[in-house]
């Protein structure tokens, strides 16, 4: 069964510090990993897609990661600010066709602190 | 601004009753998903339509979910009688033409059932 785990569950910074988050995945065939921010009342809004070539994508505060031996992914915010506070979801697309299905990680919860 | 719309934002209702969510898709996406968001278990997919033909709605309890898309422009999730446990927020996403994976989100349906 395809799977998207991430980790931590929930994670609190202090404004300004740097915080990692992660994304272990099973989908196979694997097509693409995209994160995607969601506010709390709104839905989610994607911040990167990753390809299968591409190991590291900027933008922004934002630099994701992908390791398509380990199948491990991980979103990097830099200088955190008080409005990066939101859940974080890892989201893998399978197949070879476009349209193909998604599998949803459970999100990281993220709070930003003053 | 093209966004994908849900109608309504927020319904509160009783045990028993039916509740039907409306979205509208941007405007030319082909692809509409239809998700449940709880605290426990995440974003679960319930339903994916690709040119309005249903192709995977194996995620929806059959006995009281339906989803159908009437026309290009309209997708409903349909559920009779609602329980207590279909209390959850209910996002529609739209995807463009094939070639990209993207899922938009509306903002959901917060579906209260007492």
């Amino acid at each position: 069964k395809n799977q998207v785990e991430q980790s931590p569950q929930s994670l609190i910074i202090l404004e300004g510090k740097n915080c990692t988050l992660q994304c272990n995945y099973t989908v196979s065939p694997f097509s693409n990993l995209r994160w995607y921010k969601q506010d709390t009342g709104r839905g989610p809004v994607s911040l990167t897609i990753m390809t299968f070539s591409e190991n590291t994508k900027s933008n922004g505060r934002y630099t994701a990661t992908l390791d398509a031996d380990t199948k491990q992914s991980s979103l990097h915010i830099t200088a955190s600010q008080l409005s990066d506070s939101a859940s974080y979801i890892c989201v893998v697309s399978e197949g070879y066709n476009a349209g193909n299905m998604l599998t949803f990680g459970g999100g990281t919860r993220l709070m930003v602190k003053p | 601004d093209a966004r994908v719309t849900q109608t309504p934002r927020h319904k509160v209702t009783e045990m028993g009753q039916e509740v039907t969510m409306r979205c509208q898709p941007i405007l030319g996406h082909n692809t509409v998903f239809w998700y449940r968001q709880t605290m426990m278990q995440g974003l679960e997919l319930l339903a994916y339509f690709r040119n309005r033909a249903p192709l995977d709605d194996s995620g929806m309890p059959k006995d009281r979910f339906s989803a159908e898309m009437p026309d290009a422009t309209l997708a409903t999730l349909k559920i009779q009688p609602s329980e207590p446990r279909d209390s959850a927020v209910y996002f529609c996403a739209s995807g463009p033409r094939q070639g990209d994976t993207e899922a938009f989100f509306g903002q959901g349906t917060r579906l209260t059932v007492v």
